[in-house]
């Protein structure tokens, strides 16, 4: 079956320090990884795919088909960067999205 | 332009009553998403529209949910006979046609079963 797994339910960093949000998925075939961002008290938003291959606020996130995971990494946090990451899995031939439980990056200053 | 819109945006129902969730997608989008989310956990897909038809009702956790977009642009889900285990936040997304990877999220409705 697929699933995406989030290890961490809580990230608590300090401004400036070097942040790695872990995304593991389960499937067999070829995937697309997205992720997605909630802040305080907004919508959830698209934050990156991997087809696109971008840096979106800092943030890059490298597939590894190897590892069967997407881990969303940025050099330097930022207190704006406090929300809640949720990485999403789509399948080949089906519009729905797979998403893991989430987590809550805090950024302390 | 305005992103997409659920009403009510909070439901308090006792349990075994009858709700139903509205959702307004982006104009000109054809394709609708409904998920769910429980607390602590990521939203679960529900069901997927393409225009007015249902294309993916896999997710539909049983007969009590049903949703319908007759016109091919506002949806409604309904839950008969809700249940304590129903509450959750529940998602709404819509995207164009054929870019399933362009979801955009509505605020959602929390609802509450007592």
């Amino acid at each position: 079956a697929q699933r995406v797994t989030q290890p961490e339910k809580l990230l608590s960093v300090f401004k400036g320090a070097p942040v790695e949000l872990k995304c593991n998925y389960s499937y067999s075939g070829s995937p697309e990884l997205f992720w997605y961002v909630q802040y305080s008290r907004q919508r959830l938003q698209l934050l990156l795919r991997h087809i696109s291959r971008e840096s979106i606020k800092g943030f890059t996130a490298d597939l590894n088909k190897g590892e069967t995971s997407f881990h969303l990494k940025k050099p330097f946090a930022q207190e704006e960067d406090s929300a809640m990451y949720y990485c999403a899995l789509r399948t080949g031939g089906y519009n729905k999205l797979i998403f893991g439980a989430g987590t809550r990056l805090a950024v302390h200053p | 332009g305005a992103g997409v819109s659920q009403t009510p945006s909070n439901k308090v129902t006792e349990k075994g009553k009858y709700v139903e969730l509205r959702c307004d997608p982006i104009s000109g989008h054809t394709a609708l998403y409904w998920y769910r989310q429980s607390l602590g956990q990521g939203p679960e897909f529900l069901i997927y529209f393409q225009g007015t038809g249902a294309a993916d009702d896999s997710g539909l956790p049983n007969d009590r949910f049903f949703a319908v977009r007759p016109e091919g642009s506002v949806s409604t889900l309904k839950i008969q006979r809700t249940e304590r285990g129903d509450s959750a936040v529940y998602l709404c997304a819509s995207s164009p046609s054929g870019r399933a990877d362009e979801q955009y999220f509505g605020p959602g409705t929390r609802l509450t079963v007592t």
